[in-house]
């Protein structure tokens, strides 16, 4: 299995900041990573598919950047609804894997 | 645009089979990958298999064994069965819907399995 590994595991971020979220995959995914964002009680929802690919609705402020092993989610200027946990997941091979995800708090 | 909603059973006992499904709204059923995902409460995302519109599966190895996954194309329908379930099968689970090498861009609401005696 192809291992994820998100860091930082948590982050606290004040509302206007801009944050970087990476993760980093054992061995080469090409561009197949996707980024979620999961709110306490609710599914993932898809932010970006293929490593820099904005999913229809999610606002410009998310973004995607990297290939091979190492990959960024950045968010330019954090909102209020931002605060929430964000997943890595390589779609390269199966079984699809996660990173550990990342807590972003409000400072 | 794709609509999940599951069902099943929210509460098993040691050994007994978890069944969930999983209805499709608002797409044709081919040219998707269906997939089930599920979430032990305060932890991560862990895939546990997919299939897609002619039936064709692949499942986590480390479930494999006691995963089976099924489509109902007459009705739109997939579904996820777990054999012998433990406290450790104790999770959200959630249906999926994926194209090739994309992101899941469908999710159920989820469905919350406990498992204990």
């Amino acid at each position: 299995d192809i291992q994820m590994t998100q860091s930082p595991s948590s982050l606290s971020a004040s509302v206007g900041d801009r944050v970087t979220i990476t993760c980093r995959a054992s061995q080469s995914i090409s561009r197949h990573l996707n980024w979620y964002q999961q709110k306490p009680g609710k599914a993932p929802n898809l932010l970006i598919y293929a490593a820099s690919s904005l999913q229809s609705g999610v606002p410009s402020r998310f973004s995607g950047s990297g290939s091979g092993t190492d990959f960024t989610l950045t968010i330019s200027s954090l909102q209020p609804e931002d605060f929430a946990t964000y997943f890595c997941q390589q779609s390269y091979s199966t079984p699809r894997t996660f990173g550990q995800g990342t807590k972003l708090e409000i400072k | 645009q794709v609509q999940l909603q599951q069902w099943g059973a929210g509460l098993l006992k040691p050994s007994e089979t978890l069944s969930l499904t999983c209805a499709v709204y608002g797409e044709s059923f081919s040219g998707y990958y269906w997939s089930w995902i599920r979430q032990p409460p305060g932890e991560g995302l862990e895939w546990i298999g997919e299939i897609n519109d002619s039936g064709r599966t692949d499942y986590n190895p480390s479930l494999k064994s006691r995963v089976t996954l099924s489509v109902d194309t007459s009705k739109n329908q997939f579904s996820l069965k777990l054999s012998s379930v433990t406290a450790a099968d104790t999770a959200v689970y959630y249906c999926t819907s994926h194209v090739g090498h994309d992101g899941d861009s469908t999710w159920g609401q989820g469905t919350l399995v406990t498992v204990s005696s």
